[in-house]
């Protein structure tokens, strides 16, 4: 069975750094192009980073380019969304999701909810 | 703003057919036939329904399809149920950095 389940998420102030994981079980992370994606409230889906399958690459949105940083833990087969300098508009639901083929995303966990409120 | 456009409302009775169209530019829904759909009922994980424009996953009911045309594609839900009732998403692998663009949602209401 496969399953992916974030957490990390939290209340915070702007300016301040959080850490999100994706813990991963039924396939291996290093397999699969791995993804960040968001709901922010009331607005739809945004694609907020990518970890290539062979792990040289990493691509992000650019609202978040330079503050974000993808990576993962090959033994532990999660993948983490370090974010720094965040801001009110990074409010979210942040999924992760295993990529089957070119952006086809497949998606288990229920998101990790960031908010970022002074 | 999304990068690609949908349109916010879709409607249509039990047992009717509806289609949600989704259009991009030439360097997204235009460049690949590498268009996904996503059903995403509040609270829970979106869920893939179709990949590369018309692929279903395992577990899709082929009342689910899809198809596109130039920078627009299209998703038709056949045999409308209650359950179809949720909020719809596009996507597109991207020539651009971002490597793929949502659409901003359909939400779909069966009547």
């Amino acid at each position: 069975q496969v399953y992916m389940v974030e957490s990390g998420g939290g209340v915070v102030q702007p300016g301040v750094s959080l850490r999100l994981s994706c813990a991963a079980s039924g396939f291996d992370v290093s397999s699969h192009g791995m993804h960040w994606v968001r709901q922010s409230p009331g607005k739809g889906l945004e694609f907020v980073a990518l970890m290539w399958a062979h792990g040289r690459d990493q691509n992000y949105a650019d609202s978040v380019k330079g503050r974000f940083t993808i990576s993962r833990d090959i033994p532990k087969n999660t993948v983490y969304l370090q974010m720094n300098n965040l801001r009110a508009e990074d409010t979210a639901v942040y999924y992760c999701g295993r990529d089957l083929a070119y952006g086809a995303l497949d998606f288990r966990g229920q998101g990790t909810l960031v908010t970022v409120s002074s | 703003q999304s990068a690609l456009t949908q349109p916010p409302s879709a409607s249509g009775s039990p047992g009717q057919s509806v289609t949600i169209s989704c259009t991009g530019i030439r360097s997204d829904v235009g460049a690949y036939d590498y268009v996904s759909w996503y059903q995403h009922h509040p609270g829970k994980a979106p869920k893939l329904m179709l990949y590369e424009v018309a692929k279903r996953p395992s577990g899709v009911p082929d009342r689910f399809s899809g198809s596109k045309s130039g920078n627009t594609a299209s998703l038709t839900v056949s045999g409308l149920q209650a359950e179809d009732e949720a909020d719809y998403y596009c996507s597109a692998y991207t020539l651009s950095d971002n490597f793929e663009v949502f659409g901003g949602g359909t939400k779909l209401t069966v009547l």
